[in-house]
């Protein structure tokens, strides 16, 4: 079945680097997506990572994929408060069209 | 400029009355979602329509309808037999619904309180 889990909090210092981590349990995942929400707006897109691929790196971001484990995190380096959000994992399924599976939401607290 | 917009920001409703959410885009998308987002919860999908004048039940179907006469709209409507309407409502689109990997593009949200 599908499942993904995401722990609730995370607090780190200005400047600092984020690692938010994500655990999906279905092996058919085709892609897995990392979305931001600021407070009272909708999600933005922030990165994806196809399944075949282990890691991905778009200027501040790195996206690892532990396949094996099931395991998915989002670095954020030199973190700033306007990175304070939630930051949602988001998993498709093969076969399962483009539905997403959405985790908990992870919220990201920045402080000075 | 294109993008999706949902309409409006906030919404109150009634016990008893029917409301309509509005979602509209302009990115020539196939395909629309509604998502109803409740605190510490995940996203969960409502309903889903691949191509005009189709639609799906997703997995919170019950007390909600949808249409599609448009590929450009997708109202929600949320009727008196949701039971707990209240939460944040995400609409969003993408390209097709087809193999996975077009990204689902998000609208701001509307917040539905019911009084």
């Amino acid at each position: 079945g599908e499942d993904v889990e995401q722990s609730l909090f995370l607090s780190v210092r200005e400047g600092d680097s984020s690692v938010i981590n994500c655990t999906y349990t279905d092996s058919s995942s085709t892609y897995l997506y990392w979305y931001k929400q600021e407070p009272g707006a909708g999600l933005q897109l922030l990165t994806y990572i196809f399944s075949n691929m282990d890691m991905k790196q778009d200027q501040r971001l790195t996206v690892l994929l532990n396949k094996k484990d099931k395991h998915l995190s989002l670095r954020i380096a030199d973190t700033q408060t306007g990175d304070s959000a939630i930051y949602f994992c988001a998993e498709s399924i093969k076969g399962g069209g483009n539905k997403l599976t959405f985790g908990t939401g992870t919220q990201l607290k920045v402080e000075l | 400029d294109g993008g999706i917009t949902q309409s409006p920001k906030y919404l109150f409703r009634k016990e008893g009355q029917n409301v309509t959410l509005s979602c509209e885009q302009n990115l020539n998308h196939d395909a629309m979602y509604w998502y109803r987002q409740d605190p510490g919860q995940g996203l969960r999908l409502i309903y889903y329509s691949q191509i005009v004048n189709d639609f799906q039940k997703g997995d919170i179907a019950e007390g909600y309808s949808v249409s599609r006469e448009k590929k450009e709209s997708f109202p929600l409507t949320v009727t008196s037999a949701q039971k707990n309407p209240t939460a944040f409502y995400l609409c969003a689109s993408s390209i097709e619904l087809a193999g996975g990997g077009d990204t689902q593009y998000f609208g701001p949200g509307t917040r539905l309180t019911v009084l």
